[in-house]
């Protein structure tokens, strides 16, 4: 089973503060995703990266796949309340088995 | 579309009975997911269709769990019996094509108690 290692768990910061949460496995994908969810919902593809050292920008959101595709990054700028909930990330294994493997999420708090 | 719906959207169970949890999928997906997910484990694959027919389901934990396709717009989950450790939310998810390339929608889940 191929592992992604999310950090931090749990950040709580205030509205306007910039922060980068982090995805790490000791696998390599073939891409990986990352997803919001939020309370009673279901989770929500907000990007798919699948080169090495790609770069993918989301309005403040900006995501980077690693050079070896063993890992990413999520860096959110100017946080606003709206940010909050739980940023979960998920990779495709090679060989394309049609399947995800999740993170276990870090869960975002924005206060205003 | 009405996205991907889901029902009943919580339950509540008594040990040793058995639930079955429902999903409609996007129609014209032909991907269809099942996930658990707990604050422990986080998001667990259980099994996925393609085209109606199961492909993977070896992250179904025990024999007491089971699902079925029998059309490209229904899917169940079956747990006979229920134990209070299958307790956590239960996501079914659909796609056009693999979804690591494409997009997997998930319904908004059924939160399921074992008590």
């Amino acid at each position: 089973t191929q592992l992604l290692e999310q950090s931090p768990q749990f950040l709580s910061i205030q509205e306007g503060e910039n922060l980068t949460v982090y995805c790490n496995s000791s696998s390599v994908f073939s891409s990986l995703q990352w997803y919001r969810q939020e309370p009673g919902e279901g989770p929500v593809l907000l990007v798919t990266v699948v080169t090495g050292g790609e770069v993918k920008k989301l309005k403040r959101l900006t995501f980077q796949f690693g050079d070896a595709r063993k890992d990413s990054s999520l860096h959110i700028t100017a946080a606003q309340p709206g940010d909050t909930g739980l940023y979960l990330c998920a990779g495709e294994s090679l060989g394309g088995y049609s399947t995800l493997t999740f993170g276990k999420g870090t869960m975002l708090l924005v206060s205003p | 579309d009405a996205g991907v719906i889901q029902s009943p959207r919580h339950e509540v169970t008594e040990m040793g009975q058995e639930v079955t949890l429902r999903c409609k999928p996007i129609s014209g997906h032909d991907y269809l997911f099942w996930y658990r997910q707990t604050m422990m484990r986080g998001l667990e694959l259980l099994i996925y269709f393609n085209n109606n027919v199961p492909i993977d389901d070896s992250g179904m934990p025990e024999d007491r769990f089971s699902a079925k396709m029998p059309n490209a717009s229904f899917s169940t989950l079956k747990i006979q019996p229920s134990e209070p450790r299958d307790s956590a939310v239960y996501f079914c998810a659909s796609s056009k094509g693999r979804p690591s390339v494409t997009e997997a929608f998930f319904g908004q889940g059924t939160r399921l108690t074992v008590v």
